[in-house]
C-alpha cells in the first residue's frame, strides 16, 4: 500500500514555461515533505524541503506548496530549463531523519528546447 | 572523495550465488542508508546505520539480506542466493544528522540483475 503516490510517470513542458509535478499521501502524521531529483546514471540529489507547519517554500525557480487537508503537495519549476529533465521523486517523513523517509515512485519531467 | 562512491556500478549474477555490494560514505558522515528501488517504484528503505548504535534493519525483506558498517566508514551490502526478484537498484545514502530535514547524499548506486 502506497504512502506515497506520484500518480503521473511522465511529464514534458515546453522551455521557459511552468512545471507542476504532483504528489499525494496518505498518511496525516506526515511531518516533512521533501523532493529529490535523479539523473541517469547518478544517485538522487535533495532539492527541496517543506515542514508540515507551512504551506509554502521557495528557493529560486523552485517552490514546494503544501495542502495539509487535500494531503498533497507540489513541486513548481518556473521557467522550466532543459538541465531540469530528470526523475523527480517526493519524500514523507514522520520525524526529522532519513530511516523514516518514504519516497513515492518519481516522476520523469522532459523539458523540450 | 568529494561525494558518496558504490562499487561496483553494475553486477549481473546467477540466481542462487552471493552478492556483496559496497558503500563509501562521505567523510564525517554518522549516519548511512540503504535502499533498494526497483523497476518502476520509488525508493524503499532497507538498513539504517547511526554511529556505533546497533542498526535499524527493520527494512530488510528477508533474512538473506545483512549489511555491515565499519565503524563510520564502508559499509557492505551482502544478498546470500540472490533471487530474481532481488533484481533492482541499490543506493547507498549518508547524512551528517545535522539538517532539519535530515538531508541525505546519494551515491549513483549499484544495478544489480539476477538471472
Amino acid at each position: 500500500d502506497q504512502q506515497v503516490k506520484q500518480n503521473s510517470p511522465s511529464l514534458s513542458v515546453q522551455e521557459g514555461r511552468i512545471s507542476i509535478l504532483n504528489c499525494d499521501y496518505t498518511n496525516s502524521m506526515f511531518d516533512y515533505f521533501l523532493w529529490y531529483k535523479k539523473y541517469p546514471a547518478e544517485g538522487p540529489t535533495f532539492l527541496i524541503s517543506i515542514s508540515s507547519i507551512k504551506d509554502k517554500n521557495e528557493d529560486g525557480r523552485f517552490t514546494v506548496f503544501l495542502n495539509k487537508s487535500a494531503k498533497h503537495l507540489s513541486l513548481h519549476i518556473v521557467p522550466s530549463q532543459p538541465g531540469d529533465s530528470a526523475v523527480y521523486f517526493c519524500a514523507a517523513s514522520r520525524g526529522n531523519y532519513g530511516q523514516n523517509f518514504v519516497f513515492g515512485p518519481g516522476t520523469r519531467l522532459s523539458v523540450l528546447p | 572523495g568529494a561525494g558518496v562512491s558504490q562499487s561496483p556500478s553494475n553486477k549481473v549474477t546467477e540466481k542462487g550465488k552471493d552478492v556483496e555490494l559496497r558503500c563509501d560514505p562521505i567523510s564525517g558522515h554518522t549516519a548511512l542508508y540503504w535502499y533498494r528501488q526497483r523497476l518502476g517504484q520509488g525508493l524503499e528503505f532497507l538498513i539504517y546505520f547511526q554511529g556505533n548504535s546497533a542498526p535499524d534493519k527493520s527494512g530488510l525483506p528477508s533474512d538473506r539480506f545483512s549489511a555491515e558498517r565499519t565503524g563510520e566508514s564502508v559499509s557492505t551490502l551482502t544478498i546470500q542466493r540472490t533471487q530474481q526478484e532481488d533484481s533492482a537498484v541499490y543506493l547507498c545514502a549518508s547524512s551528517s544528522r545535522t539538517s532539519t530535514p535530515d538531508t541525505q547524499y546519494f551515491g549513483p548506486g549499484t544495478r544489480l540483475t539476477v538471472l
